[in-house]
């Protein structure tokens, strides 16, 4: 069965250095989301991918974040100088787009800064 | 007012118990609503989907949606301890590829 894959599964970092968390979508799907789950609190929305275009991002994504899609299979969230408050579970997620199409989520990646 | 509201629980029950989860929402754009589950450190997983108002059954799993209230319901019947986990609520606007909100999960154990 196809499945969302992320690596790693956990990153520590120190405050203020980049991390970027890799994402492979579902290959046939069309659509690329990261959201994040800080400890504790809901699953919020950070940015929608499509066509190699940002389509929708939340307050949260500030100009710290970018997303890519450098090949035709992973997609990218860069985070340029961590804060302690983006200490949070990443989840990725696809969709094929298509009418009523369910968003299928990766394992996450735990960040911690420190 | 929160766009989403869930109690997060804990909620704990014998196993064979019925369970009711429940969400009330303020945003009337709202057409789609899912049902997640999610076990401890991994992601959401789709366990409903429902399109409007009405019921939606799957096995033991039966989901309701009234939109006149603002308010879902994802019921199990004949509850399970492999049924323990955090249930998510999430709706958006718009099917497909629309941004989902959530809900802040309720965690539920079922003691056997």
């Amino acid at each position: 069965e196809p499945e969302v894959t992320q690596t790693p599964s956990h990153q520590v970092t120190q405050m203020g250095q980049e991390v970027i968390l890799r994402c492979v979508p579902i290959s046939n799907h069309l659509y690329f989301y990261w959201y994040r789950q800080i400890l504790g609190q809901k699953v919020e929305f950070l940015v929608s991918f499509y066509n190699n275009e940002i389509s929708e991002k939340s307050e949260i994504f500030d100009d710290q974040f970018s997303v890519e899609r450098p090949d035709g299979s992973n997609f990218t969230l860069k985070i340029r100088s961590t804060k302690l408050e983006d200490s949070a579970m990443y989840f990725c997620a696809s969709s094929s787009g298509q009418g009523v199409s369910e968003q299928f989520f990766g394992p996450g990646t735990r960040l911690t800064v420190l | 007012q929160k766009e989403v509201e869930q109690d997060p629980g804990p909620l704990s029950v014998p196993e064979g118990a019925i369970v009711s989860l429940n969400c009330t929402y303020s945003n009337s754009a709202f057409q789609y609503f899912m049902w997640y589950r999610q076990y401890s450190r991994k992601g959401p997983e789709l366990l409903m989907y429902t399109y409007s108002s009405g019921n939606k059954e799957d096995g033991r799993f039966t989901a309701q949606v009234d939109k006149s209230s603002k308010y879902i319901s994802l019921f199990i019947r004949d509850s399970q301890p492999s049924d323990s986990a955090t249930y998510l609520c999430a709706m958006s606007s718009a099917g497909g590829s629309e941004k989902l909100v959530f809900g802040k999960g309720t965690k539920l154990t079922v003691n056997p």
